[in-house]
């Protein structure tokens, strides 16, 4: 069964310091999102990404974050100078349609520790 | 420093029983509602999804209901298993929105006990 996968599965980095985490969305799939989940918290939305553009954010995604579809399998987040508040699991998602329901297919996320 | 975690709701039953899991949703305008189960360490799996014309979907041992009158949804859960130990969310979509966003409830942990 297809799925989406995420990598690292966990990366620690300095406060100020810039990251990447990585994601391979389902092959066929055409909707791709970013979501984060501070631990023991709700899932939050972040981004959505089609045809080459941001679809909707939210107030989390500011200026910090970017997002990225460098060639036709990989989608990336990127916060360029991170946080401590940014420490948290960071999943990617995508979906076949946006129409109905849209379901979206997680990853597994990947762990941020900022220190 | 770290932030202090939500404490989750727990809902324990025995191997074999049903369960229920209830959520209580805030906006009206959303167009469908959706149960992920999310395991330790891993992402959220979609479960089952009904959009907000209906008031009941049922799917492999699972019926979601919903009561738009009160905003209130539930998960039922047939013949529960030890596989089905998870936390379970419902999320919310509103279709006009343009990024197919969906808005997370906080959670109820399912125990089963053998």
């Amino acid at each position: 069964e297809p799925e989406v996968t995420q990598t690292p599965s966990h990366q620690v980095t300095q406060m100020g310091q810039e990251v990447i985490l990585r994601c391979v969305p389902i092959s066929n799939h055409l909707y791709f999102y970013w979501y984060r989940q501070i631990l023991g918290q709700k899932v939050e939305f972040l981004v959505s990404f089609y045809n080459n553009e941001i679809s909707e954010k939210s107030e989390i995604f500011d200026d910090q974050f970017s997002v990225e579809r460098p060639d036709g399998s990989n989608f990336t987040l990127k916060i360029r100078s991170t946080k401590l508040e940014d420490s948290a699991m960071y999943f990617c998602a995508s979906s076949a349609f946006m129409v109905g329901s849209g379901e979206q297919y997680f990853g597994p996320g990947t762990r941020l520790t900022v220190t | 420093g770290e932030s202090v975690g939500l404490h989750l709701p727990t809902l324990s039953v025995q191997e074999g029983d049903n369960s229920i899991i209830n959520c209580a949703y805030s906006n009206s305008a959303s167009d469908y509602f959706i149960w992920y189960k999310q395991e330790s360490g891993k992402g959220p799996q979609f479960i089952i999804d009904i959009r907000s014309n209906m008031d009941k979907r049922q799917g492999q041992r699972v019926t979601v209901l919903l009561n738009k009158t009160v905003k209130h949804l539930s998960l039922q859960i047939a013949a529960t298993q030890p596989g089905d130990s998870a936390v379970y969310f419902c999320a919310e979509k509103v279709l006009t929105g343009g990024g197919n966003k969906l808005t997370f409830g906080t959670g109820t942990q399912l125990k089963v006990e053998l």
